[in-house]
């Protein structure tokens, strides 16, 4: 089984929808979880940080964590073109001396006007 | 917004040679790391750098890997003896803080490795 897993996509959406995006862990150690976002030949770009179960929000994106499920998603609401992009869950334990964040695989994400 | 630079953004090498991919962190940052990207897997840990040394480094950074931080503003990840499982995508990153909890992490945009 996999540490972190995520549904590849592609998924397909048109403007204004809302969209969940999901990540399932095998590892209870992971204590902070990540939604980074990657557009085509750019580095990984942090979008939301949480530590604790529960929701939290940052304008359009709510990111929701269920550590009892092992189970974290990011919500896009009013979607929009500009959200094109490959959305990467990340998660880490807290190592105390560097940061091994441990990736998605990644979920293809295309808003059509 | 500063941003990380990484140069080339593309690098060819013959299988067996060396090559140095180079980042320039975002100035104040402190502490420095290099990840690759497999062509359609996952982005993966390789390093992380803080004062002059290596802090920690994954199963993949063996012996054939290097980093330095020649001066005070480029950090390089050196690949001697380049194989062809080494092609990938190589991103920098830096992080103004110790890596324990909320850090932002800013990643580069780059270097697509491709051995032959």
């Amino acid at each position: 089984q996999k540490e972190v897993e995520q549904d590849p996509g592609p998924l397909s959406v048109p403007e204004g929808a809302i969209v969940s995006l999901n990540c399932t862990y095998s590892n209870s150690a992971f204590q902070y979880f990540m939604w980074y976002r990657q557009y085509s030949r750019k580095g990984p770009e942090l979008l939301m940080y949480t530590y604790s179960s529960g929701n939290k929000e940052d304008g359009r994106f709510t990111a929701q964590v269920d550590k009892s499920s092992k189970y974290i998603s990011l919500f896009i609401r009013d979607s929009q073109p500009s959200d094109s992009a490959t959305y990467l869950c990340a998660m880490s334990i807290s190592s105390g001396s560097a940061r091994q964040l441990t990736f998605g695989s990644g979920t293809q994400l295309t808003v059509l006007p | 917004e500063p941003e990380v630079t990484q140069t080339p953004s593309h690098q060819v090498t013959q299988m067996g040679q060396e090559v140095i991919l180079r980042c320039v962190p975002i100035s104040n940052h402190l502490y420095f790391y290099w990840y690759r990207q497999i062509l359609g897997q996952k982005v993966e840990f390789l390093v992380s750098f803080y004062n002059n040394e290596i802090s920690e480094k994954s199963e993949i950074f063996d012996d054939r890997f290097s980093v330095e931080r020649p001066d005070g503003s480029n950090f390089t990840l050196k690949i001697r003896s380049t194989k062809l499982e080494d092609s990938a995508m190589y991103f920098c990153a830096s992080s103004e803080t110790a890596p324990a909890t909320n850090e932002k992490l800013f990643f580069g945009s780059g270097t697509q490795l491709s051995v032959l």
